[in-house]
């Protein structure tokens, strides 16, 4: 039983525009939210993480935004680059404890 | 400041052999996360370790898979004769003693079973 959701599996983007993912929860005791972007061949890499006690979260070109009552988390990469190409991988956890991860998706992005 | 450590790196091992995956966590991190990857697949939590103690080890195999992480060195994922459903990347994170929910990865052991 999967208890975080990602979609989509796979999405392609042109070069400039915004990338778009989406992770859903069911256990309302989780209490952090990270992403993280892996490259073949390489371990998981923290982007950017979230506590439910806010909405939007924003670094950089990266953006989280968090919809409590929906139980769901959104990654958004404005102006995406060919280096963003990478499979995303959203997590969940109660407090420090063992996450959860999404299926993941891969971002390719088109020059 | 090093992040976490894994070794080796790759790792073949035939059919009946054992398998011991090593993982050195960031420096000042006490708590050890194993997790495997199956091709095309996201992380699935196998254990979870502090210095001495397992916490968690709900998402381990019943049989042959077990971890530690002593007081002294590396932790240490041991997989006995091994079989080819075990070929999968193992990854290894570690988090801080206190305060802090990240947890950091390192570049994984890629076993192959033949």
């Amino acid at each position: 039983q999967q208890q975080v959701k990602q979609s989509p599996q796979s999405l392609i983007v042109q070069k400039g525009g915004i990338s778009i993912i989406n992770c859903a929860y069911e256990n309302t005791a989780f209490d952090y939210f990270p992403w993280y972007q892996q490259f073949p061949g390489k371990g998981p890499a923290l982007l950017i993480a979230i506590r439910p006690d806010v909405s939007e979260k924003k670094e950089g070109r990266f953006t989280i935004s968090f919809n409590k009552s929906a139980k769901q988390f959104s990654l958004h990469i404005m102006d995406s680059q060919p280096g963003d190409s990478a499979t995303y991988f959203c997590a969940a956890s109660i407090s420090n404890y063992k996450l959860s991860f999404g299926a993941g998706t891969t971002v390719t992005v088109r020059a | 400041n090093a992040g976490v450590m894994q070794n080796p790196r790759h790792l073949v091992r035939r059919r009946g052999q054992e398998a011991r995956l090593r993982c050195s966590p960031m420096k000042g991190h006490s708590h050890v996360y194993w997790y495997r990857q199956l091709p095309e697949e996201g992380l699935k939590f196998m254990v979870y370790l502090q210095k001495e103690n397992i916490i968690d080890e709900s998402g381990m195999p019943k049989e042959r898979f077990s971890a530690e992480f002593p007081k002294e060195g590396p932790s240490i994922l041991r997989i006995q004769q091994v079989v080819r459903g075990d070929s999968a990347a193992y990854f290894c994170a570690s988090s801080p003693s206190t305060g802090g929910y990240e947890q950091y990865f390192g570049p994984g052991t890629r076993l192959t079973v033949t």
